[in-house]
């Protein structure tokens, strides 16, 4: 099992500049998060799609935002423009989310800096 | 308000010594509870996962443990081992599971 997959894992970038991370989530899962992570707030759930719908997206900070999900093997997270307070780790997880006690699988994460 | 609080923030303990991680909730209503081990560097990984009914569940030398009236939990580690360093990060999901919160984390250090 490949487990999810994240691109690039790293991303240097002048501000102002667009970002765009990509996810691969593991085969089978329907459930696919976005999740960002810095020392200040920790992990924040940004957005999460069930069957690649968008169902939840009250994490997402502002209109910079944005996440699709065109079908079940890849979603992307894209931020435009850039702004240093961006900087953080980006993970993606996905699940199969017919029961409760599923456990979401993390990728390695993409360490944004918004320089 | 929806809270997940965990203590203590760090803990540095020796090789083969035991050690117990706390997580106190304020969620309403409780969907189940999550332990993730986060290593540096990479995505969190899941250790266990408990709902409503249950009050112990074991994953290899970690035990966690949870009490739905006082909305703890507990992880305890074995005999802990050099790998065990990591960060071990509470995570609470309520409301259907349709909300998660999550705990700051513990970071603990195993020295030889």
């Amino acid at each position: 099992d490949a487990g999810v997959i994240q691109s690039p894992r790293h991303e240097v970038t002048e501000m102002g500049q667009e970002v765009t991370l990509r996810c691969k989530p593991i085969s089978g899962h329907n459930s696919l998060f976005w999740y960002r992570q810095t020392m200040m707030r920790g992990l924040e759930l940004l957005i999460y799609f069930n069957n690649n719908v968008p169902i939840d997206d009250s994490g997402m900070p502002e209109d910079r935002f944005s996440a699709k999900m065109p079908n079940a093997s890849f979603s992307t997270l894209k931020i435009q423009p850039s702004e240093p307070r961006d900087s953080a780790v980006y993970f993606c997880a996905s699940s199969f989310r017919t029961r409760r006690d599923q456990p979401q699988h993390f990728g390695d994460g993409t360490r944004l800096s918004i320089l | 308000k929806n809270q997940v609080e965990q203590s203590p923030q760090s803990l540095i303990i020796l090789e083969g010594k035991n050690c117990t991680l706390q997580c106190n909730y304020t969620v309403s209503p409780f969907s189940n509870l999550r332990w993730y081990k986060q290593d540096t560097g990479r995505g969190p990984v899941s250790l266990t996962i408990m709902t409503f009914s249950e009050n112990t569940k074991s994953n290899g030398r970690y035990t966690a443990t949870l009490d739905a009236d006082t909305k703890q939990s507990s992880l305890h580690i074995t005999a802990s081992q050099l790998s065990d360093s990591a960060s071990y990060i509470c995570v609470v999901s309520y409301s259907s599971a349709s909300k998660i919160i999550f705990g700051s984390g513990t970071r603990l250090s195993i020295r030889p």
